[in-house]
C-alpha cells in the first residue's frame, strides 16, 4: 500500500474552513484514499473516499489532485464537535473486504 | 444491529489471567477486522475475518492472542495469560461485502473494550 504522510498536528478557529492535507506520492492507479477520525474515546469513524475525481458529502469535501499525489479534506464550517485525529489512508480496491491500516494522523484542534 | 457493539467496554483483570472480549457486527457484514489502540498510539490491526475465508492473522502479536468468530457473525478476542503490556482499547468493526473494483471499504467501528491489566 502507498504510504500517506500528513501533519502532526493543526488548529483550525470555529466556524472556519479546516483544510487537512495528505502526501501520498507513491499512490497506484487502483488505490483509493479514505478519510476516517477519531473523536477522543471513540472509535474510528468513516468521513469520505475517493479515487480520481474530487468528492462531497455531508460531511466533508476531498480533493485529489490531478496526478493523485495529495489530497485535501475540507471540512467547510468546522465546529467544537470536529475536535479529533484524522486519517488519512490509501488502500486498494480489489475483490473482497481488505485491512486498512492506519498512521498517526493529524490531530485538529478546533478554536472557539 | 444498528451499529457494532461490544462487550465489556471495560475490563480491569490481574496478570496472568484470561480475558475474553465479544464483538457483535452489524448484521448481514462478511468482514469483521479487531484492532487495538494503546494509550496514545495509533490503531494497531490485529486480525481479519472475510466469510468463511481463513481469517488473517497476520497482526496478531503472540500466541497469547486468537480469535474465532462463529456462524459469521459474532466474534471473541481471547487473551490468555494477560501481561501489563495488553493493556490497550480493543476495537472491532465490520464491513458488508465488497464486489471487484466496485468500490471501496468502508469499515464501522464499535466503541471499543478498554482492558487494563494490573
Amino acid at each position: 500500500d502507498a504510504k500517506t504522510t500528513q501533519p502532526t498536528s493543526m488548529d483550525c478557529a470555529e466556524g472556519r474552513a479546516a483544510n487537512l492535507p495528505c502526501n501520498h506520492s507513491t499512490i497506484s492507479g487502483n488505490e483509493y484514499v479514505y478519510w476516517y477520525r477519531q473523536i477522543h474515546s471513540q472509535g474510528p469513524q468513516y468521513i469520505i473516499h475517493g479515487l480520481k475525481n474530487n468528492e462531497t458529502n455531508e460531511m466533508a469535501s476531498l480533493i485529489i489532485t490531478e496526478d493523485r499525489k495529495s489530497s485535501t479534506l475540507i471540512l467547510p464550517h468546522a465546529t467544537l464537535r470536529d475536535t479529533a485525529v484524522y486519517y488519512c489512508i490509501v488502500r486498494v480496491a480489489g475483490f473482497g473486504n481488505e485491512k486498512l491500516t492506519f498512521g498517526t494522523g493529524t490531530r485538529l484542534t478546533i478554536i472557539p | 444491529g444498528a451499529g457494532v457493539s461490544q462487550s465489556p467496554s471495560n475490563k480491569v483483570t490481574e496478570k496472568g489471567k484470561d480475558v475474553e472480549l465479544r464483538c457483535d457486527p452489524i448484521s448481514g457484514h462478511t468482514a469483521l477486522y479487531w484492532y487495538r489502540q494503546s494509550l496514545g498510539q495509533g490503531l494497531e490491526f490485529l486480525i481479519y475475518f472475510q466469510g468463511n475465508s481463513a481469517p488473517d492473522k497476520s497482526g496478531l502479536p503472540s500466541d497469547r492472542f486468537s480469535a474465532e468468530r462463529t456462524g459469521g457473525s459474532v466474534s471473541t478476542l481471547t487473551i490468555q495469560r494477560t501481561q501489563q503490556e495488553d493493556s490497550a482499547v480493543y476495537l472491532c468493526a465490520s464491513s458488508p461485502i465488497v464486489l471487484f473494483f466496485s468500490g471501496a471499504n468502508v469499515l464501522t467501528f464499535g466503541a471499543g473494550s478498554r482492558l487494563t491489566v494490573l
